[in-house]
């Protein structure tokens, strides 16, 4: 059974500092999502990950994809307040084709 | 406007009554999804529907659930006798499924259920 986790679940970060949030899996996948919810909102996609090796940047967001390693990346840089947000990293599975969510990572970027 | 639809936005409801979401997914979409989010965690994978068919359901998915998607386009998913334990927020999304590998789903805005 597929299995996602994340971490940290909780982070707390200054404006303009960098850092990652790191998403693991448990079994062989061919697409990872990340999304972010903003409070009492839906989820909105920020990037598809379909290949090993695959990095994808928007902005201040920089997503990457090791298969091999079941792991996944979501670096920020430079944070600014906007990004404060849960951030879901979520895995496909090979036989189905049903998604499936880690915990998330509740983001917050204080000045 | 061409995003998924969901209804209602809220829904009190007391324990013990029967309740019905409805989804309409972004209409060229074959897949739809629902899913099942409490506060601070992920959505949890409940069923999803290829067209019309419904391929899978989660064993989080007890006899109380239900959903229909009776001619491939808007979806239904009912809640029969109410548990507080329902109480959450029931997500719907769609996607072009395998017709492009690796297209994400959209997600609605989401129905919020309390039930008291």
């Amino acid at each position: 059974e597929l299995k996602v986790e994340q971490n940290p679940l909780f982070l707390s970060m200054q404006e303009g500092k960098n850092y990652t949030i790191y998403c693991n899996y448990s079994t062989t996948s061919d697409r990872l999502y990340w999304y972010r919810q903003d409070p009492g909102k839906s989820l909105e996609s920020l990037f598809v990950l379909l290949s090993n090796g695959a990095v994808k940047q928007e902005g201040r967001l920089m997503a990457s994809l090791d298969t091999k390693a079941r792991l996944s990346t979501l670096h920020i840089t430079a944070a600014v307040h906007d990004l404060s947000a849960t951030y879901f990293c979520a895995v496909g599975e090979t036989s189905y084709d049903k998604v499936i969510f880690g915990p998330g990572t509740s983001l917050s970027v204080i000045p | 406007d061409t995003g998924v639809s969901q209804n209602p936005r809220h829904k009190i409801t007391k324990r013990g009554q029967n309740v019905t979401f409805r989804c309409d997914p972004i209409s060229e979409h074959n897949r739809l999804y629902w899913y099942r989010q409490t506060l601070g965690q992920g959505p949890e994978f409940l069923t999803y529907f290829q067209n019309e068919a419904q391929l899978e359901k989660s064993r989080l998915l007890s006899d109380r659930f239900s959903a229909e998607r009776p001619k491939g386009s808007f979806s239904t998913l009912e809640i029969q006798r109410t548990e507080q334990g329902d109480s959450a927020m029931y997500l719907c999304a769609s996607s072009l499924g395998r017709q492009l590998v690796g297209t994400e789903a959209f997600f609605g805005q989401g129905t919020r259920l309390t039930v008291v």
